[in-house]
């Protein structure tokens, strides 16, 4: 079942820029990870953050989580070509699985 | 440096051949999932095994079956290939707590012609 739903589902930008992408999903969480998928590769994993959390920083990424709204936010700053890949969000929730949004394709402009 | 090898980065096989995918991990982790990707869906889990002999099935596990005889590997098995199961097979493992990420493997693009 998928629960998270990206916001944009693609996003062209030009290098230096910075990216924010958008995620929302409909049921509590234990906590959301954010995912990054290079062309026909698997997923590396970016950063995460508990419910208990409202921000979280790593490097260049900034990562903003509303339980309220069940909303998330990852932003780029100081966007780069090797940014160029999709995003996804992932909800943690009491069980096994990871639940996963449609993804965010961002491409960054040279 | 944490790793989940899948073993086949491209595969095509013909319609109603039985596909393996293997998957083996080397982090010890007890969880391990398969799911395919297909354009605009996202990933959809098909089977995920919390231990060794133990699976579930996910949210699309028709057409397929899995196999975890040992911890570290984790097979799927597609007993008879349709056109319709051409995909990217994504193999992922998680360990204890279950809040920590998961990690991949590179995918495998599977074609069934």
């Amino acid at each position: 079942s998928q629960q998270g739903e990206e916001d944009p589902q693609a996003l062209s930008i030009q290098e230096g820029e910075n990216a924010t992408m958008n995620c929302s999903y409909k049921t509590s969480i234990n906590n959301l990870q954010w995912y990054r998928q290079n062309s026909g590769r698997g997923l590396v994993h970016l950063i995460l953050i508990r419910s208990n959390e409202r921000e979280k920083h790593s490097g260049r990424l900034r990562v903003t989580l509303d339980t309220s709204k069940k909303s998330s936010s990852l932003l780029i700053t100081a966007s780069r070509a090797a940014d160029t890949a999709s995003y996804f969000c992932a909800t943690d929730h009491s069980n096994y699985q990871l639940i996963w949004g449609a993804g965010t394709k961002l491409i960054i402009k040279p | 440096d944490v790793k989940v090898t899948q073993s086949s980065r491209y595969l095509v096989k013909r319609t109603g051949e039985k596909v393996f995918l293997e998957c083996v991990q080397d982090m010890d982790h007890e969880n391990m999932f398969w799911y395919r990707q297909d354009p605009g869906l996202g990933l959809r889990l098909i089977y995920f095994s919390y231990d060794v002999k133990m699976k579930e099935k996910g949210d699309i596990p028709e057409g397929y079956s899995v196999s975890r005889e040992k911890k570290e590997r984790f097979s799927l098995i597609l007993e008879s290939a349709s056109t319709n199961q051409t995909s990217m097979y994504l193999c992922a493992s998680r360990g204890q707590p279950l809040n920590t990420e998961a990690f991949f493997g590179q995918g495998t693009r599977l074609t069934v012609v």
